[in-house]
């Protein structure tokens, strides 16, 4: 049962551009989420999170914008670099249970 | 680098072989998280640890694997009798704090293959 869910396993962009990375999840009780950015060969780095009390959060280039009434948050980053290109895990969380990661989407930027 | 080490990077095991995961937390860390990423799927949590205590196993297979983080030296993911379905990334994160796992640093991964 995947609680939380990337439906593009892939997205490509060009430079200089908006990426806008989904995910969805389905369990209304996460009250906290967060995006992680993996390189091939790392591990993955958090990025950017949101508690649901917001609906909008902010970093330099990243935004995270969460809809509760349609359990959907979505990650801006504008404008895309090359240095983007990773892959990106959305995770979700409700109290102190442990996070539940998205299958990830594998974002390039063409230059 | 005195991030989180994990070794080794790659492992191959034949089915029925034992398979030891090592994870080093950052310097002074003192809890550890294990996460397995199967194909195709998002990281699954396995097993909180603090030095030598299991917090929380619940997302452990119940047989044939096991976890530890003694006193002195790295965290060990065993897995015994290897089986096919094992053959995934498993992925290690340490934190200073308790409880706080999105503060956690990530490694590299061991990327096992059960052959």
């Amino acid at each position: 049962d995947q609680q939380v869910k990337q439906n593009s396993p892939s997205l490509s962009v060009q430079e200089g551009r908006i990426s806008i990375l989904n995910c969805d999840y389905t369990n209304s009780m996460f009250d906290y989420f967060l995006w992680y950015k993996k390189y091939p060969a790392e591990g993955p780095t958090f990025l950017i999170s949101i508690s649901s009390i917001k609906d909008k959060n902010e970093d330099g280039r990243f935004t995270v914008f969460l809809n509760k009434s349609a359990k959907h948050l979505s990650l801006h980053i504008v404008p895309s670099q090359p240095g983007d290109s990773a892959v990106y895990f959305c995770a979700a969380r409700f109290g102190n249970e442990k996070l539940t990661f998205g299958t990830g989407t594998r974002l390039t930027i063409i230059p | 680098n005195a991030g989180v080490m994990q070794n080794p990077r790659h492992l191959v095991r034949r089915r029925g072989q034992e398979a030891r995961l090592r994870c080093s937390p950052v310097k002074g860390h003192s809890h550890v998280y294990w996460y397995r990423q199967l194909p195709e799927e998002g990281l699954k949590f396995m097993v909180y640890l603090q030095k030598e205590n299991i917090i929380d196993e619940s997302g452990m297979p119940k047989e044939r694997f096991s976890a530890e983080f003694p006193k002195e030296g790295p965290s060990i993911l065993r897995i015994q009798q290897v089986v096919r379905g094992d053959s995934a990334a498993y992925f290690c994160a340490s934190s200073p704090l308790l409880g706080a796992e999105t503060e956690a640093f990530f490694g590299q991964g061991t990327r096992l293959t059960v052959v």
